[in-house]
């Protein structure tokens, strides 16, 4: 069975401040997917990044960085210089590789930025 | 806009109701989704849609009644629910539910409140 675990259920930093959210998984698959998700107030979740597990290089894109490590089956999410607009719900999610496009979650970290 | 419309946003009703939620996608995908969000869990994945037919009921219990006409357009229907069953009803959208490793586009949600 998959799971993801996301230990961090509410974070608050400083405008400004770089923050890290953490994301563990677990699955039995050799292959599979890693997501991010951001769920603003407005309800929606809006997809930030796919990494396939056979790709572990760090990605970057703009202030947003993803280091996926598979030795320890984490996949974690820095934002640097956090800015108001980052105020979110941050999701983690795992998927198979073949046969369905289904998204194993994780809870969620709640990310307040203060001014 | 994520291409992925929900109507209604909000809804009110009493536990012997009968409603129905909306989901359109405007992508061009072939397989839909319906999740529910309650306050400190997981996203539950309820009903996945292939190419119009079901292939996912994640032991939902039958006060919920999806449909799926076509591949754009998803339904959610409701009758005689429980205060429990009061969350944020998500619905998704991916290319092909069958291949594996596409993100789903999600909808801003129905938030449902059972009195």
């Amino acid at each position: 069975a998959q799971k993801v675990t996301q230990a961090q259920t509410e974070i608050s930093v400083v405008e400004k401040e770089d923050v890290t959210l953490d994301c563990v998984y677990e699955t039995r698959d050799t292959t599979y997917y890693l997501f991010w998700y951001k769920q603003p107030p407005s309800g929606e979740l809006v997809f930030l990044i796919r990494r396939n597990s056979f790709d572990e290089q760090n990605e970057i894109s703009g202030r947003y960085s993803w280091n996926f490590q598979k030795s320890t089956s984490s996949f974690n999410f820095t934002i640097t210089a956090s800015q108001v607009v980052d105020s979110a719900v941050y999701f983690c999610a795992l998927s198979e590789a073949f046969g369905n496009e289904k998204l194993t979650f994780g809870t969620g970290t709640r990310l307040t930025i203060i001014p | 806009e994520t291409g992925v419309t929900q109507t209604p946003r909000h809804l009110v009703m009493g536990m012997t109701n009968k409603k129905s939620l909306k989901c359109e996608q405007h992508l061009g995908h072939n397989a839909m989704y319906w999740y529910k969000q309650s306050a400190k869990k997981p996203l539950e994945l309820m009903f996945v849609y292939n190419f119009k037919e079901q292939t996912e009921n994640n032991s939902v219990p039958s006060r919920f009644s999806p449909e799926c006409p076509n591949s754009s357009h998803l339904f959610l229907h409701l009758h005689t629910l429980q205060p429990e069953d009061s969350a944020l009803y998500l619905c998704a959208s991916s290319p092909n539910g069958a291949s594996g490793g596409n993100e789903q586009f999600f909808g801003p949600g129905t938030r449902l409140t059972v009195l």
